[in-house]
């Protein structure tokens, strides 16, 4: 079945740790996402790519760092500059802006 | 800039009793679209609707529907007879213009509980 895998699913670090999220999709979407959801503020844009090789921030990239070598794989990387790490990230993809969006189950990182 | 408002923190409802959940958005794009997920306890967005900017019929399916009004920058969702699994957060979203890659931004979300 296609669809978008994220892992893990909890992540504990430790502070000043550097920590990567992994996201990968099976669908041949073209554009993928990275969100962020904090409680009671929604989704929040970090990161977006239209191709491989090529990202763009997106409202609140500061922190944070990605790669798209493949079109399959979008990793995330919360470096120690994040200063309020902890959170639900949430991974998306679309074939074309505006289409459908197919979101991924989420890794909760927990920083203590 | 883009943004989605949805004034409702929290409903609670009895199960069968009916519900709308607003959701009122800001764009200066002439095309967009809008978005409704529901995000259960698990956590994953589950994909709802979508409505184009240039369509404004209601649209019902099941127990749901939506009521997309440009004149007041609003696009509604009623659940009829509301049931226990309907339980969840829900968030309205927009997006810009299609292109290669259109970002969403989405409201805060309007956390629904259905009790028995």
């Amino acid at each position: 079945d296609g669809g978008i895998t994220q892992s893990p699913k909890y992540l504990f670090r430790k502070e000043g740790q550097n920590v990567t999220l992994s996201c990968e999709q099976n669908l041949n979407h073209d554009a993928m996402y990275w969100y962020r959801q904090d409680p009671g503020q929604g989704l929040r844009l970090i990161y977006y790519s239209q191709i491989v090789n090529d990202f763009q921030k997106g409202d609140i990239a500061e922190g944070y760092s990605v790669s798209r070598e493949k079109k399959e794989s979008f990793p995330l990387t919360v470096t120690s500059a994040q200063k309020n790490p902890t959170a639900f990230y949430l991974c998306a993809s679309s074939l074309r802006g505006g289409d459908g969006y197919t979101f991924g189950s989420g890794t909760r990182l927990t920083v203590v | 800039a883009q943004k989605v408002t949805q004034a409702q923190t929290e409903i609670s409802v009895v199960e069968k009793e009916d519900v709308t959940l607003d959701c009122v958005y800001e764009t200066r794009d002439t095309t967009y679209y809008l978005f409704w997920y529901k995000q259960p306890p698990s956590g994953e967005l589950v994909f709802l609707i979508r409505r184009n900017s240039f369509d404004e019929q209601n649209e019902i399916s099941g127990r749901y529907s939506w009521n997309f009004q440009k004149s007041t920058s609003s696009f509604n969702f009623t659940i009829t007879a509301s049931q226990v699994v309907d339980s969840a957060v829900y968030f309205c979203a927009l997006s810009e213009a299609p292109g290669t890659a259109s970002k969403l931004t989405f409201g805060t979300g309007t956390r629904l509980q259905v009790t028995l």
